[in-house]
C-alpha cells in the first residue's frame, strides 16, 4: 500500500491564526482525501483535493475556511484559516487504492490540532 | 443518508474473544471495512469483506455479514493487551467515492 505522511504531527496554535497541513504520498495516486476527526467522534470527509481544478467540498465545508491546493499526483495541502477552538480536531489524509480490492483506502498518521 | 452506527465501548479481559458489532445503512455497499486506530496514531487498514460475502476469516480476525440485516461483526480471537484500540467499520457509498465511518467502538483489554 501507499507510504503516507503528513506535517506536522501536531501543532497548538492560537485563534484567529491559520495552519497548512502537507501530505505526501510515496506513489503517484489519482483520489486524495481530507478528513477531520472531532474529539470522540466519526471521520467526516472535508474535501476531495483534485489535481489540477479546485477541490470537491462537502456540505458544511467551504473553500473560504479549508483552501485545498493539488499540485500533482502525490502531493496535497489543506489549510485550516482563522482558527477557532471548534476546529481543535485530527486532520487526516487519504489516498484511495484499488489493492487489496477497489475503493481501498489507506490513511496518513494525522495532524492533531488544538486551538486555544 | 448512509449511517454506519457502532457501540462506543467494549471491555475484556486478555485471552478472550472480542466482537465488535456494527449496522449500516446502504445496502448498495461493495465493500465493507474495518480499520484500527490506535492512540496517537492514525487509521490502520484491518480487513474488509465483499457484500456479496457472509463471512471472511484472516488469523485472529473474523469477519461476519449479514446482508438482509445490514449488520458487520469483527471478532478478535485470543484477544491481546495490544489489540486496545478504537475500531471503525466503515461503508463505500460515500457521494465523492469516500468512506462512510461509525463513531468508533473503544476495545479495552485487561490483563
Amino acid at each position: 500500500s501507499a507510504v503516507i505522511s503528513q506535517k506536522p504531527s501536531r501543532d497548538i496554535c492560537q485563534r484567529g491564526t491559520s495552519l497548512t497541513i502537507q501530505c505526501q504520498v510515496d506513489s503517484q495516486v489519482t483520489m486524495m482525501f481530507w478528513y477531520r476527526q472531532q474529539p470522540g467522534q466519526s471521520l467526516t470527509l472535508i474535501a476531495t483535493a483534485n489535481q489540477g481544478s479546485e477541490a470537491t467540498y462537502e456540505s458544511g465545508f467551504v473553500i473560504d475556511k479549508f483552501p485545498i491546493s493539488r499540485p500533482n499526483l502525490t502531493f496535497s495541502t489543506l489549510t485550516v484559516s482563522n482558527m477557532s477552538p471548534e476546529d481543535s480536531s485530527i486532520y487526516l489524509c487519504s489516498v484511495e487504492e484499488t489493492r487489496p480490492v477497489t475503493d481501498t483506502q489507506y490513511f496518513g498518521p494525522g495532524t492533531r490540532l488544538t486551538v486555544l | 443518508g448512509e449511517d454506519v452506527e457502532q457501540s462506543l465501548f467494549l471491555s475484556v479481559r486478555e485471552g478472550d474473544s472480542s466482537v465488535i458489532n456494527c449496522t449500516y445503512t446502504d445496502s448498495s455497499s461493495t465493500y465493507l471495512y474495518w480499520y484500527k486506530q490506535e492512540p496517537g496514531a492514525g487509521l490502520q487498514l484491518l480487513t474488509y469483506i465483499f457484500s456479496n460475502m457472509d463471512m471472511k476469516q484472516d488469523q485472529r480476525l473474523t469477519v461476519l455479514l449479514n446482508k438482509k440485516d445490514k449488520h458487520l461483526s469483527l471478532r478478535i480471537a485470543d484477544t491481546q493487551t495490544g489489540d486496545s484500540a478504537i475500531y471503525f467499520c466503515a461503508e463505500t457509498g460515500g457521494s465523492q467515492g469516500n468512506l462512510i465511518f461509525g463513531k468508533g467502538t473503544k476495545l479495552s483489554v485487561k490483563p
